[in-house]
This record gives C-alpha cells, structure tokens and sequence, in this order.
C-alpha cells in the first residue's frame, strides 16, 4: 500500500523568502507524485507532477520539486514566494491503482 | 464553459432531507471521482467512476449513493446524513482512472443540521 507523509502542517514564511515543503511516501512499486494547491473556498489545482525522467519538475506559478526516490521524497519549493502563495498545499501519490492518495495538507502562510 | 464545475456550490440540510451533489466535466475525461475533505483531516476518496462503471467505493455509509449516468456527470444523492457529514465535497475528473492527473471542482459545503 501507498502512503505520503507532509511533516509539516504548517510553514510560516516572509515575502521573497525562499520556501520548501516536504513530502516522503511508501511504495513498493514506481509511482507517480504530485503536487496540489487549494486556494481558500476552492477545489485543488495541480502544481506539478512526476511521471518518469528528469528528476527536477518545474510547475506553475514559479514551484518546482525534486524526485528522490533513495530518500522517498518530493519536496516542493520556490526561491521567492509571494503572498498570493499563501494556501493549502497537498502531495499525493499513484501506484499501480486507479487513485491518488493525499498527504494531510500544509499551509503555507505568506507574511509581508 | 470550462473544466470541472459543481453546484450546488453551499447546501444546508436538515438529518431528515433528501439532496443531491452535482457534478459536471467538460474535459472530455473518462473518469470521474468524489472525495470528502473535513477539516484537519486527509482528503478522503469516497467513489471512483471510471467509464461510467464504479470501480471503488472507498468503504461509504449508504446514506451516500453516487449515481454516473455519462461520463460527463456525476452526482451525490444524500439522505439521513449526520452532523459529522458536514464537509466539503468535491467532485474530480480525469482521462483515466489511474496514474493521470485529477481535475478538481470548486466543491460543495455541505452543512448538517
């Protein structure tokens, strides 16, 4: 079974600070990562995601995350962050199955 | 219009009422999903549709019955839900069921009184 773990619930960080969320999963089999963004009284929109190849993904809005799979990760960051950053963000994982299993959310809050 | 749409987009009801969650996608995807994010809590995938046939249902109380008529609709029907089924529910879709990327509604906040 898959599983994903965010260690961290919550990340406080200033304006044009640099940010790193962190993401570990199980899986026995190759899988798939993503990561979401929740904007408050929204669905989730997807940053970016994992298939295979190079191991640095560059998504939307500046993000990008690194795939290691000796170390089981998928840790999301941005060199400068802005306050429209600030939301909920989730990491989820696909396996051989016909669902994505979530992380619990972390919520980056952006300060001026 | 465009992507994943649901409606009603807030719904208050009563432990006694009968009502339906609707969704719709207009990415031409096969497969379509319902899920239920509570607070503090892991999104939580409740059914999974994948060309129209149900092919998860993630262990849901039968106060909840989805219904896929096409590939483009999915509803929520709800009777005698509980106070703890307050939540928001949010409807997805993608091409496929499996490793393809979820498009997501905006969701229903669903309130029971």
């Amino acid at each position: 079974a898959q599983s994903v773990t965010q260690l961290d619930s919550q990340v406080p960080v200033f304006e044009e600070a640099p940010v790193e969320l962190r993401c570990n999963y199980s899986s026995s089999v190759s899988v798939y990562l993503f990561w979401y963004v929740q904007y408050p009284n929204q669905g989730l929109q997807l940053l970016l995601k994992y298939l295979s190849g190079s191991t640095l993904v560059k998504g939307i809005n500046g993000f990008e995350a690194e795939f290691n799979k000796s170390q089981t990760s998928f840790h999301l960051r941005k060199p400068s962050v802005h306050i429209s950053d600030t939301a909920e963000y989730f990491c989820a994982v696909s396996a051989n199955t016909d669902k994505l299993i979530f992380g619990t959310g972390t919520r980056l809050q952006v300060f001026p | 219009e465009t992507g994943v749409t649901q409606t009603p987009r807030h719904l208050v009801m009563g432990m006694t009422n009968k009502k339906s969650l609707k969704c719709e996608q207009h990415l031409g995807h096969n497969a379509m999903y319902w899920y239920k994010q509570s607070a503090k809590k892991p999104l939580e995938l409740m059914f999974v549709y994948n060309f129209k046939e149900q092919t998860e249902n993630n262990s849901v109380p039968s106060r909840f019955s989805p219904e896929c008529p096409n590939s483009s609709h999915l509803f929520l029907h709800l009777h005698t839900l509980q106070p703890e089924d307050s939540a928001l529910y949010l409807c997805a879709s993608s091409h496929a069921a499996g490793r393809d990327e979820q498009y997501f509604g905006p969701g229903t906040r669903l309130t029971v009184t």
